[in-house]
């Protein structure tokens, strides 16, 4: 079970925004500086959305954002599009040589 | 353009040792850490360990005692070793290239299954 807590399932409809939340603990993020996500559809390899809690690699659409507050993290989808169905996953890191954790996985279902 | 495979057995059996290849083409090592990552079937993603280009490793601690990962330069290749394999390290293993600030992890792998049955 991961230290770090996501729901396990959200639904929107394409068109709207929703927000999928990271939870962790002060032995964590209180220590975890950077929080990256991730998208996996089925079958396929796990790819960054976001990285450094807020910030898109090249190529990621401007659709998805990044915030932290606390001991949450949240990753925001605008304009929710039918291929955005798939698994998401924060990730939390503290530096060079230390631990990563990832959450459990939130599934994403656009209706 | 960096690209990962892993290469390795997909099917082992209980007390033996799964060893992953893990070929980098299209780059170098140099300032960046190599990870891996396992999920297995139906549940979500674990962090195994990740190796700097001088071999300095960082491992899970709940797999301490039975992970190594190891690099090998002049093959573009890195590796892990898992020992003493149970049914409960079945699943698909990806290796990625990780950023040594931030921790994320592009690109991956597309993911190799490994089945420990008897």
């Amino acid at each position: 079970q991961s230290a770090l807590s996501q729901p396990r399932s959200v639904s929107g409809s394409p068109g709207q925004s929703l927000t999928i939340s990271c939870t962790g603990t002060s032995s964590n993020f209180g220590t975890y500086n950077y929080v990256s996500w991730y998208q996996q559809h089925a079958g396929k390899a796990p790819k960054v959305l976001i990285y450094d809690v807020s910030k898109r690699p090249l190529g990621v659409p401007d659709r998805f954002s990044g915030s932290k507050s606390g001991l949450t993290a949240s990753l925001t989808i605008s304009g929710l599009q039918t291929e955005d169905a798939a698994d998401y996953y924060c990730c939390a890191y503290a530096g060079a040589y230390t631990h990563l954790e990832f959450g459990g996985g939130t599934k994403l279902t656009v209706l | 353009q960096v690209q990962l495979q892993e290469s390795g057995p997909g099917l082992l059996k209980p007390s033996e040792t799964l060893s992953l290849t893990c070929t980098v083409s299209g780059g170098s090592f140099a300032n960046f850490f190599w990870n891996w990552v396992r999920q297995p079937p139906g549940k979500g993603l674990q962090w195994l360990g990740y190796i700097d280009e001088s071999g300095k490793t960082t491992y899970n601690p709940d797999l301490k005692s039975r992970i190594i990962v190891s690099l090998d330069m002049s093959k573009n290749q890195f590796s892990l070793e898992l020992t003493s394999l149970t049914t409960a390290d079945t699943g698909v293993y990806y290796c990625a290239r990780m950023d040594f600030w931030t921790g994320f992890q592009r690109p991956w792998g597309q993911g190799a299954q490994v089945t420990v049955s008897s």
